[in-house]
């Protein structure tokens, strides 16, 4: 069975501090990952997805990077946080291929500060 | 671009009584997903489920694709139903599964 394990579980961070959030998907080889956002009280929002290793696609620009060093692990963060980076961050896998059923971890809660 | 739109945006219902979640939306699509997500915020895949009907446990998923429409049944609820439950279209095609969701409805089952 296929898992997927986010960290940390919350964070509380301080404008113009960094920020890196990780995923790991385990019992799957070659995923389609994601990363999504919701602020509070809003909408899902896709920010990054990758179909492989060392590649990696911008959904939304929110002043965030995302990168694959590994196949079973996704990384988002930022250099200089945001008020607006508040929110909730999940990760997520699909099979890959197209339109496919996604599985989400269980989420970072972001409070900037 | 695409438009998803969930209805109601809340109900409450009493323990044991249905419930009929809507989702509309305004393009073709190549998939529909439900999720539940908790209190917490953590999401949970329901179905996906991009044409026809589809049963799990006390909850069913239709979808009609020329009415452009999808629905969620939840039959006998239970307090423990209650959270949101989000509606995701899927009609990009591509790589990548990129999802439109909606805002979701709040449902909140009282014992």
């Amino acid at each position: 069975a296929q898992t997927i394990h986010q960290w940390p579980v919350a964070e509380i961070k301080a404008v113009g501090s960094p920020l890196s959030l990780g995923c790991t998907i385990k019992g799957k080889s070659s995923p389609n990952l994601y990363w999504y956002w919701q602020a509070t009280g809003g909408t899902l929002q896709q920010l990054f997805y990758s179909i492989t290793v060392g590649q990696v696609e911008s959904v939304v620009q929110l002043n965030l990077s995302a990168s694959r060093p590994k196949d079973d692990q996704f990384i988002l963060s930022t250099e200089k946080l945001l008020l607006s980076h508040s929110g909730f961050y999940l990760c997520a896998w699909s099979w890959t291929g197209t339109n496919e059923r996604l599985f989400f971890g269980h989420g970072t809660k972001l409070s900037v500060l | 671009g695409q438009q998803v739109q969930q209805s109601p945006a809340s109900l409450v219902l009493q323990e044991g009584e249905n419930a009929e979640l809507q989702c509309n939306f305004s393009t073709s699509l190549n998939s529909m997903q439900w999720f539940y997500q908790r209190p917490g915020g953590s999401l949970v895949s329901l179905f996906y489920n991009p044409s026809g009907t589809k049963h799990s446990g006390r909850l069913t998923s239709t979808t009609v694709i020329k009415e452009r429409r999808s629905s969620l049944h939840i039959s006998s609820s239970q307090t423990t139903d209650s959270g949101t439950y989000l509606c995701a279209l899927g009609g990009s095609g591509g790589s990548n599964a990129k999802l439109t969701f909606g805002k979701g409805t709040k449902l909140s089952v009282k014992s």
